[in-house]
């Protein structure tokens, strides 16, 4: 099966511009979630999708972050405008839902570098 | 909450030597828990979980964990390391069935094996 498949890889832009990420998960999954991961750390959620319902968004920056599920099958991820504290991986996941015997399936992520 | 806490950012071993990686987590209810690897530049990837059944869990590329609920641990280990093991490693925890596969994950440790 085709993975969950994110775009762009990488993204360089000045602080106050906005930016936008993009996510196509694996076909079926009603789960879609973003994780922001540092330099060094784990990935820590920002919000997770049910279908196109975002059911945890408590730790999104609703200041400045946006995101959108379409249609529950792709999803677009915005800051707007970017801080120099944005500067991390995005990464896009994709499971079945449910709880513990479906487990997250990860894109390679977005590299955010803000200047 | 749940959290994870993952002993040591980074361990070096010798090619062939046992690879054993530490995780403890905090909770109140039976936790799922799950090991992820991580590639340079790529997202994470399934390396096994425990779901309540067996609580020595197999997984691929010869991993391999054990759930203890006295210790609150779920070590990895790899008897025989090999040059293609080196990546970073996520332990992490699910445990609230309203939130989902909501995961918390831990802050990762880097194994980097000798030849």
């Amino acid at each position: 099966e085709a993975g969950v498949v994110q775009s762009p890889r990488y993204k360089i832009i000045e602080k106050k511009q906005p930016v936008a990420f993009w996510c196509n998960p694996i076909s079926g999954h009603n789960t879609l979630y973003w994780y922001r991961q540092n330099l060094g750390q784990g990935p820590e959620l920002l919000i997770r999708y049910e279908n196109e319902e975002a059911v945890d968004d408590s730790q999104l920056p609703k200041d400045r972050f946006s995101a959108e599920r379409l249609k529950g099958v792709d999803s677009t991820l915005k800051i707007q405008p970017a801080e120099l504290g944005d500067s991390a991986v995005y990464l896009c996941a994709s499971s079945l839902g449910g709880f513990g015997n479906s487990p997250l399936h990860f894109g390679n992520g977005t590299r955010l570098t803000v200047t | 909450a749940q959290s994870v806490t993952q002993l040591g950012s980074h361990v070096s071993v010798s090619e062939g030597a046992l690879v054993l990686l530490r995780c403890n987590y905090s909770s109140s209810v039976p936790p799922y828990l799950f090991w992820y690897v991580q590639y340079p530049n790529q997202g994470l990837q399934l390396l096994l979980k425990y779901t309540s059944a067996a609580t020595l869990v197999k997984g691929i590329n010869g991993f391999e964990a054990e759930f203890k609920k006295s210790e609150t641990s779920f070590h990895l280990t790899k008897p025989s390391a090999h040059m293609s093991d080196a990546a970073e490693y996520f332990c992490a925890v699910s445990v609230d069935k309203a939130a989902g596969n909501k995961l918390t994950f831990g802050g990762g440790t880097r194994v980097l094996v000798k030849p």
